[in-house]
């Protein structure tokens, strides 16, 4: 059983540029959330995918956007970077229905905005 | 405004002792309950979890129990190990069906060998 996998796992970027992440779910989950972690924060929910349509959305603004995949992968798309996007982006899957309060995490993408 | 608090920051403990690890909360449509624990360079791992149904779940060494009239909850690691250091997240969920956890800002154990 494969888990989360994420990538990139590290990258840099500058004020103003578009960045794309991506992140592959758990075997047999077909539901995927995206978490932002700031330094010495909790990680905060950005939004849920499920059956290829944005199922809820935390308070992040529409630059923030996302796509799932008939294979349940996903990407975070971040346009017009600002510097306190740096931060850690995890993503999750689970399955939902029962069980689906779990979620699986990947060891996130660190991307830093100079 | 912060719905999940782990006030906090770090803990240290003796090898073999019990560590406990609080969180309180302010929403009180939260109904299921929690634990992450999250390496270094590794994404958060589930621990363990508890319903508001429930006043405490046992796992191993691992113990939650929850008190809704404080709106706090406490995972109790008994004896803890070296293996054990991490950073605890404590996180809920608010309804069925609901689609996004809330976490806290995470406690750091340090178990000293």
């Amino acid at each position: 059983e494969t888990g989360v996998t994420q990538s990139p796992t590290h990258l840099i970027k500058t004020r103003g540029q578009q960045v794309t992440l991506r992140c592959s779910s758990q075997s047999g989950h077909n539901t995927v959330s995206w978490y932002q972690q700031a330094l010495g924060q909790g990680p905060q929910f950005i939004f849920q995918y499920y059956r290829e349509e944005e199922n809820g959305r935390g308070n992040f603004p529409p630059r923030f956007s996302g796509l799932q995949f008939p294979n349940y992968s996903s990407e975070l798309n971040v346009n017009a970077l600002e510097l306190d996007d740096s931060a850690l982006y995890l993503c999750a899957s689970s399955l939902a229905g029962p069980g689906a309060n779990v979620l699986t995490f990947g060891a996130g993408s660190r991307l830093t905005v100079l | 405004d912060q719905q999940v608090k782990q006030n906090s920051p770090s803990l240290s403990v003796q090898e073999g002792r019990i560590s406990i690890l609080n969180c309180d909360y302010t929403n009180s449509m939260f109904d299921y309950f929690l634990w992450y624990k999250k390496y270094p360079a590794e994404g958060p791992t589930f621990l363990i979890s508890i319903s508001s149904i429930k006043d405490k779940n046992e796992d191993g060494r691992f113990t939650v129990f929850l008190n809704k009239s404080a709106k706090h909850l406490s995972l109790h690691i008994v004896p803890s190990q070296p293996g054990d250091s991490a950073v605890y997240f404590c996180a809920a969920y608010s309804g069925a069906g609901s689609y996004q956890l809330t976490f806290g800002k995470g406690t750091k154990l340090s178990v000293i060998p």
